[in-house]
């Protein structure tokens, strides 16, 4: 069965560093997401992305956050300049039709800024 | 705003009991429902949605959820829980019809004690 896949599963860095958290979305989907979790917390959506670009980010997405799809089978997310708050599990998604459709999600990286 | 409140934060069953995880949410319009399930190592796969018609929607492993627009809820049942449901249970709710973002509450982790 197709699946989403999130590469590192433990990604452990320094403040003010820079970290990308790779993703290989299900093949024939066109619409991907990251979500994020704080520990403790909800999840919460950053970001999602169609046809080369941001269709909607949420405020937490600021200009240290960016996206990206590299290549047919990619999808990253990149944090400039990492801080504290940023620790948290980053999950992938992808879906094939969007809109409410089902968003197939990924095991997540969890991110530790020191 | 929207939002979704699981008001269980932890819920411990013996194997064979029956389950019930509570889930409300606000949302003037009807909403789009869902229940995920994340296993430990695991992504957040979806177990059921609701759209719209029938209120008592079945979904996989057995669980089943109702939404009740009286009480702005979409409880998560199964009648007889097996060990390997042990899991961590998201309800979300897709915001509106511009959006396919999710919104989720907190989580209910599920302990099943054999």
């Amino acid at each position: 069965e197709p699946e989403v896949t999130q590469t590192p599963s433990h990604q452990v860095t320094q403040m003010g560093q820079e970290v990308i958290l790779r993703c290989v979305p299900i093949s024939n989907h066109l619409y991907f997401y990251w979500y994020r979790q704080i520990l403790g917390q909800k999840v919460e959506f950053l970001v999602s992305f169609y046809n080369n670009e941001i269709s909607e980010k949420s405020e937490i997405f600021d200009d240290q956050f960016s996206v990206e799809r590299p290549d047919g089978s990619n999808f990253t997310l990149k944090i400039r300049s990492t801080k504290l708050e940023d620790s948290a599990m980053y999950f992938c998604a992808s879906s094939e039709f969007g809109f409410h459709n089902e968003q197939f999600f990924g095991p997540g990286t969890r991110l530790t800024v020191l | 705003a929207q939002s979704v409140t699981q008001p269980d934060i932890h819920i411990t069953v013996s194997e064979g009991a029956s389950l019930e995880l509570r889930c409300n949410y606000s949302y003037g319009a009807t909403p789009y429902l869902f229940w995920y399930v994340q296993s430990p190592g695991q992504g957040l796969q979806l177990l059921l949605k609701y759209f719209s018609g029938d209120t008592l929607v079945q979904g996989i492993k057995g669980f089943e959820a109702e939404f009740k627009r009286s009480q702005s809820s979409f409880n998560l049942r199964k009648p007889s829980v097996h060990w390997s449901d042990a899991a961590e249970y998201f309800c979300a709710v897709g915001a509106t019809e511009n959006t396919d973002k999710l919104i989720f509450g907190t989580g209910t982790r599920l302990q099943v004690f054999p």
